[in-house]
């Protein structure tokens, strides 16, 4: 079966701009998970949407925010873009989330987010 | 809070090595901890997982025991392939209320010479 979807994989913004990102789950999956993978910071926690609710919220400033639809896709949005904002995205999807012990999370590939 | 520690690396190894990638983490809890690869250019993939101390998860030969008095997750493999060659993250997370996601440590960069 499809894995997690990203799009787009690549984008360069401006800063003060802002920008969406989109994450399919795998079919089936009804949490989905963002991370921002940064050198300097590695991989951090942003929010978790389940049943279109977020359902827990990392260390991350009001500009990024989230939201998931009836279809379990979710979309990840950063407002007034800073250079330090440049990361790999990642969406992971599992079937309940944190909720279950060992539940399995399955990340997608990412998209680049370079802001200049 | 909690945290992961791993050696970040690069850790350069010959083919046919024994290769040893230290996690040790602190948890007010008894998270599920997990071992996740990243190739070049691409998201992560779980590697494998256990759920309580002293659970072993393996996968594609490689090994990592939950050692609750040690508070540590140690991956290991007997004999590594130049393909290993990518970034290795361990990572605790809790289920149930309250939960924030994964943890994760920085990372070690496996570098595997023919």
């Amino acid at each position: 079966k499809a894995g997690v979807t990203q799009t787009p994989r690549y984008l360069i913004k401006t800063r003060g701009q802002q920008v969406t990102l989109s994450c399919s789950p795998i079919s089936g999956h009804r949490s989905v998970s963002w991370y921002q993978q940064t050198p300097g910071q590695g991989l951090q926690f942003l929010f978790e949407y389940f049943s279109e609710t977020q359902r827990n919220k990392g260390n991350f400033p009001g500009r990024f925010s989230g939201r998931q639809f009836s279809n379990s896709r979710s979309e990840m949005n950063v407002s007034t873009l800073e250079l330090g904002d440049s990361a790999l995205y990642l969406c992971a999807s599992s079937l309940t989330g944190s909720k279950l012990s060992g539940n399995t999370i399955y990340f997608g590939e990412g998209s680049w987010l370079t802001v200049v | 809070g909690d945290s992961v520690t791993q050696m970040e690396g690069p850790v350069t190894l010959s083919e046919e090595a024994f290769l040893t990638i230290n996690c040790t983490y602190t948890a007010t809890g008894y998270p599920s901890l997990f071992w996740y690869v990243q190739y070049p250019g691409e998201g992560l993939q779980l590697l494998l997982k256990a759920t309580k101390a002293d659970d072993k998860g393996s996968n594609k030969g490689f090994e990592a025991t939950y050692r609750k008095e040690t508070t540590s997750f140690h991956l290991e493999k007997g004999s590594v392939q130049v393909s290993d060659s990518a970034v290795y993250f361990c990572a605790l997370m809790y289920s149930g209320g309250g939960a924030d996601g994964l943890t994760f440590g920085k990372g070690t960069h496996l570098i595997i010479q023919p």
